[in-house]
């Protein structure tokens, strides 16, 4: 069965521009994650889907979106870049909605904002 | 909110030695998971633990959830240096879908 894919792979955006992030799950998995990582904060909580609907939310600003489409795909969307965006994007799948269930991550999207 | 907070936060080995890392919860765990992370990669999930005294094994490595399920220790067996990387313990949030991470154990190895 193939994993959690993520395209592109890297990418190089200018200050104020937007971008989209596109993760495909594993086959059947409902249950989309996103995490963002940096050096000084680690791993942090975007948002999750689940059957189309965001079920949670982190304590990111409103400039970073997402949305799942009914074959479980998932984007997300971070309008009017910031340096301070610079980062790698992971997502992640898992079976059913919240937690604790295995979650399985995609090899991410290396983020640089010039 | 819960926190987890791993130590140590980096350790160097040499090949054949044994090795633990550990990871404290501020609040009891509901589910701990493990993972392991080469620098700018993915996560590879190694393995889950949701009752207190769990203890699951794959291949080298041991995991183990304590009774009181506020901490729980990772434990490789002699070390390779294909077990090098970030290892990352998540517990799950208060709410849907969230996983809380530790801030990592950086495992260097040295052949």
């Amino acid at each position: 069965k193939a994993g959690v894919t993520q395209t592109p792979r890297y990418l190089i955006k200018t200050r104020g521009q937007q971008v989209t992030l596109s993760c495909s799950p594993i086959s059947g998995h409902r249950s989309v994650s996103w995490y963002q990582q940096t050096p000084g904060q680690g791993l942090q909580f975007l948002f999750e889907y689940f059957s189309e609907t965001q079920r949670n939310k982190g304590n990111f600003p409103g400039r970073f979106s997402g949305r799942q489409f009914s074959n479980s795909r998932s984007e997300m969307n971070v309008s009017t870049l910031e340096l301070g965006d610079s980062a790698l994007y992971l997502c992640a799948s898992s079976l059913i909605a919240g937690g604790p269930g295995e979650q399985y991550f995609g090899p991410g999207t290396r983020l640089t904002v010039t | 909110s819960q926190e987890l907070e791993q130590s140590p936060q980096s350790l160097i080995v040499q090949e054949g030695k044994n090795l633990t890392i550990n990871c404290t919860s501020s609040k009891t765990l509901y589910g701990l998971y493990w993972y392991k992370q080469k620098y700018g990669e993915g996560l590879i999930f190694l393995m889950m633990l949701q009752k207190g005294g769990e203890e699951k094994s794959h291949e080298k490595i041991t995991a183990k959830l304590d009774e009181k399920k506020q901490q729980s220790s990772l434990h490789i067996t002699a070390s390779q240096p294909s077990h090098a990387g970030i290892y990352l313990c998540g517990g799950p949030g208060t709410s849907y879908g969230k996983l809380t991470f530790g801030q990592g154990t950086i495992l260097t190895v040295h052949p």
